[in-house]
């Protein structure tokens, strides 16, 4: 079956520095790519929708001068934390969709552990 | 605005009892509806996915049922082992939107 590749599934940075999460559909295209985080004993948040070749959509609340969404290709978006500070250490998530056309399956990336010291 | 909640929040049993979690969302529109499982420190699996047309999907032993127009799922676990400890979310997905996740089941098979 379809396959959502997430990269790196840990990762730690120290603050001030950057770090970005590749999100990879291995076996599909992904028309679109959904970006979620898990704050601790919290429920998976949406952060943005990204369409590729578009613009992201960020979540209100969302800074996206910070969380910056690329959807370069129908098989890849990334993620990139800018300037990292302890409070975005999180569980950051992909998901992937062929589109609502094709019966909107969605398949969920493993997920990336960040951590900011 | 979908929103989904779990009951209960966390769940603790003895090796080999059945159990049932329990999802309620409230805008019933849903396309489809997923569980997933999540370990500490791990990613999400998923578990079962029931489109809005099905009532119920089963893998090994769990069993998932959906009704849509109470606006509730469940995840019936049978003969519950230790390994199946591990925090449970459930997501309901409406059409032209996004997953929506609840808070999530943690649970706990003692042995």
């Amino acid at each position: 079956g379809a396959v959502v590749s997430q990269h790196p599934s840990r990762v730690i940075c120290k603050s001030g520095t950057s770090v970005k999460i590749e999100c990879r559909s291995l076996d599909f295209q992904a028309t679109t790519m959904f970006w979620y985080r898990q704050f601790p004993k919290q429920s998976l948040m949406l952060m943005a929708t990204s369409n590729e070749g578009s613009k992201a959509t960020y979540e209100q609340g969302v800074e996206k001068d910070k969380f910056l969404i690329n959807h370069a290709s129908l098989t890849l978006s990334t993620l990139t934390v800018t300037s990292a500070h302890p409070e975005d250490s999180s569980f950051y998530i992909c998901s992937a969709t062929t589109g609502a056309i094709s019966g909107n399956t969605i398949y969920f990336g493993e997920g990336s552990w960040l951590t900011v010291v | 605005k979908q929103e989904v909640t779990q009951i209960p929040a966390a769940l603790s049993v003895p090796e080999g009892e059945n159990l049932v979690l329990n999802c309620s969302f409230t805008d019933s529109a849903i396309y489809n509806l997923q569980w997933f499982r999540q370990d500490p420190g791990k990613g999400l699996t998923s578990l079962l996915l029931i489109q809005s047309s099905q009532r119920e999907q089963t893998s090994g032993r769990l069993n998932a049922s959906l009704d849509k127009s109470s606006g509730r799922s469940t995840l019936y676990i049978a003969a519950s082992q230790p390994g199946d400890s591990a925090t449970y979310l459930c997501a309901a997905y409406n059409y032209g939107q996004n997953f929506v996740f609840g808070p999530g089941t943690r649970l706990s098979v003692l042995p």
